[in-house]
């Protein structure tokens, strides 16, 4: 089993540009979370799917950041424009039915927004 | 809403010391509880939950974790630590029928020879 895969692991980009975040849940999950994680802190949910439905996005910065999960397997996180206070780990994870066996998280990607 | 608190965010000790790792919450209803580790550069690593039953429940290297539920905490603890247990650790927690689960601030752990 692959895990859940994320890519890019890095990016570095300048304040206004727009970046995209891609992830691959463990096969069979249906349950796709995003979460962001700042220096120092806990992850926070950004937005969680139920197949391709977006079941809680209330903490999404909608202004600039978006989410899309065609076909109720990948996903993909999009900010635009990226602001220096964007600078974190964003995380991706999935879970199956039984949620509350625990999710099971990628390695994330670290975003560095100069 | 629903809170977690790590009180330490740094925890060094010597190997084969003894170790505890604080978590509480703040919630009057029945929760789900976990630990994940975080290694660097790494995702988070379950490493053990609490669903119901006994109110201690073991990983397979040797942590443990027991739900204290009139303290509402669920402290994390090893009684002889490895350097490869250097890590941060999250503890988490989800009310009980309502996927979301809401995450401490991570201690980490510094396990020195």
């Amino acid at each position: 089993e692959a895990g859940v895969v994320q890519s890019p692991r890095y990016k570095i980009i300048e304040k206004k540009q727009p970046v995209a975040f891609w992830c691959n849940p463990i096969s069979g999950h249906n349950t796709l979370y995003w979460y962001r994680q700042n220096l120092g802190q806990g992850p926070e949910l950004l937005i969680r799917y139920e197949n391709e439905e977006a079941v809680d996005d209330s903490q999404l910065p909608k202004d600039r950041f978006s989410a899309e999960r065609l076909k109720g397997v990948d996903s993909t996180l999009k900010i635009q424009p990226a602001e220096l206070g964007d600078s974190a780990v964003y995380l991706c994870a999935s879970s199956g039915l039984q949620w509350n066996y625990g999710y099971t998280f990628g390695s994330g990607t670290r975003l560095t927004v100069v | 809403a629903q809170s977690v608190t790590q009180l330490d965010s740094q925890v060094p000790v010597f190997e084969e010391a003894p170790v505890e790792l604080r978590c509480n919450y703040s919630s009057s209803v029945s929760v789900y509880l976990f630990w994940y580790v975080q290694y660097p550069n790494q995702g988070l690593q379950l490493l053990l939950k609490y669903l119901s039953g006994s109110t201690l429940v073991e990983s397979i290297n040797g942590f443990e974790a027991e739900f204290n539920k009139s303290q509402t905490s669920f402290h994390l603890r090893k009684p002889s630590v490895h350097i490869s247990d250097t890590a941060e650790y999250f503890c988490a927690a989800a009310l009980y029928n309502f996927n979301k689960f809401y995450f401490g601030s991570g201690t980490k752990l510094n396990v020195k020879p």
